[in-house]
């Protein structure tokens, strides 16, 4: 079974703090996700790596940032946090190919104050 | 331009009933694929079915069928029997070359399965 894991399902942070998102999958997938997900909004996309150290900015990219170190790891970066970004965040992973199914993680829900 | 419409926002069925839950897309792209996930209270998105474009049989797995139809441009996912832990939000994603493989998701239907 695909394991995508999140580091935390709850946050709390304040206002200009420097938020770390942290996601690992187990299944040596090459391609990795950073979606979030609001009320009426659906889910949308931050940005996405096809490998490590790439990074390819998605339909939401502004005010937030990614670090693909490790081929299991991908973290999302939030540089001064904002209360707009409180939001579900979501990680998922998929193996080599554009049209392979994308595996979730649990969410991480985000509260900035 | 790439889009998916769940025009269902919320539905509301008693146990043992069948619901269907609507997804129509739209693309140009000839090659794309369909999925359905399913995201339960707890919050992850669950994996249910993935179609390919050139592939318009019917799928049955259980108590759930999907019904695709190109000439609608529809992909529409049936519970039959439905059960309590069958609640959940449940979504429709497009997946196309053009966007690169990314996935593009519909609203989502909010399914409550009361006893």
């Amino acid at each position: 079974d695909v394991k995508v894991t999140q580091s935390s399902r709850y946050l709390v942070k304040r206002t200009g703090e420097k938020v770390f998102l942290e996601c690992v999958q187990d299944m040596d997938h090459e391609n990795m996700f950073w979606y979030r997900q609001d009320p009426g909004l659906g889910l949308r996309l931050i940005y996405f790596s096809y490998d490590v150290k790439m990074k390819e900015k998605g339909d939401i990219p502004e005010g937030y940032s990614v670090s693909r170190e490790k081929k299991e790891r991908f973290s999302l970066i939030l540089e001064s946090a904002s209360t707009n970004q409180t939001s579900m965040y979501l990680c998922a992973s998929s193996s080599t190919g554009i049209w392979e199914t994308q595996y979730f993680g649990p969410g991480t829900r985000l509260l900035v104050l | 331009a790439q889009k998916v419409t769940q025009a269902q926002t919320e539905i509301s069925v008693v146990e043992k009933e069948d619901v269907t839950l609507d997804c129509v897309y739209e693309t140009r792209d000839t090659t794309y694929y369909l999925f359905w996930y399913k995201q339960p209270p707890s919050g992850e998105l669950v994996f249910l079915i993935r179609r390919n474009s050139f592939d318009e049989q019917n799928e049955i797995s259980g108590r759930y069928s999907w019904n695709f139809q190109k000439s609608t441009s529809s992909f529409n996912f049936t519970i039959t029997a439905s059960q309590v832990v069958d609640s959940a939000v449940y979504f429709c994603a497009l997946s196309t070359l053009n966007q690169g493989g990314k996935l593009i998701f519909g609203q989502g239907t909010e399914l409550s399965v009361k006893p």
